[in-house]
């Protein structure tokens, strides 16, 4: 069975402490992990999308890098807007068709 | 462009009720997904839809739930009757070809 986990489930960081999120999974046959930024009483917001071990995406102050086990999402000076829960999914073959399988999140609070 | 488009956006109904909620995926977006998300943590699939067929229904409790998509465009989710338990967020999603899935705002349901 395809297993997603995040760590820390939440993490407090002071504007301008820059640090990483793991989310690591076990899966077979990964077809693609994404990343999504969630705000309080919204809908999952996708952000990046990485295929093969040593790729990495960048957008702002996000980068986002994948191993055969894991993926990291690093968070560079980080502010108060990049207050949410961040969201790991990958996407595997199982039983003849795709399915995605979601971790539980990591909560990320920025301090002014 | 638009969005996915999620109504209603809260209801509250009591237990034994019935209840529906209203899916518009992206224009072009052939397949679709009904997710459930508990307060802490990720989505979980409850059904998955490539054009009008359901693909993937493993995790939808089909004693009480219902859903269709009628023309592949459109969808709609029923729970009857509802269930104290089933408080939670649904959220719709769409992609094109199982690529990435982009989310609505979700319906948070109540139920008491």
């Amino acid at each position: 069975e395809d297993q997603v986990t995040q760590s820390p489930e939440a993490l407090r960081l002071q504007e301008g402490e820059s640090s990483s999120l793991n989310c690591s999974y076990t899966v077979s046959g990964l077809r693609g992990l994404f990343w999504y930024r969630q705000d309080p009483g919204k809908g999952p917001e996708f952000l990046f999308t990485l295929y093969s071990a040593g790729e990495e995406k960048e957008k702002e102050r996000l980068k986002a890098t994948l191993t055969k086990k894991e993926s990291f999402l690093h968070i560079t000076a980080p502010k108060p807007e990049d207050s949410a829960t961040y969201l790991c999914a990958v996407q595997a073959f199982a039983g003849g068709y795709q399915k995605v399988t979601f971790g539980t999140g990591t909560k990320l609070q920025v301090i002014p | 462009e638009a969005g996915v488009v999620q109504s209603p956006r809260y209801k509250i109904i009591e237990k034994k009720q019935p209840v529906a909620f209203w899916c518009n995926p992206i224009s072009g977006h052939n397949t679709l997904y009904w997710y459930l998300q508990n307060l802490g943590q990720g989505p979980e699939l409850l059904i998955r839809y490539e054009n009008e067929e359901a693909v993937d229904d493993s995790q939808l409790p089909k004693d009480r739930f219902s859903a269709e998509r009628l023309k592949g465009v459109d969808s709609t989710l029923k729970i009857q009757p509802a269930e104290l338990g089933d408080s939670a967020v649904y959220l719709c999603a769409s992609s094109f070809g199982g690529a990435v899935a982009f989310f609505g705002q979700g319906t948070r349901l109540t139920v008491v």
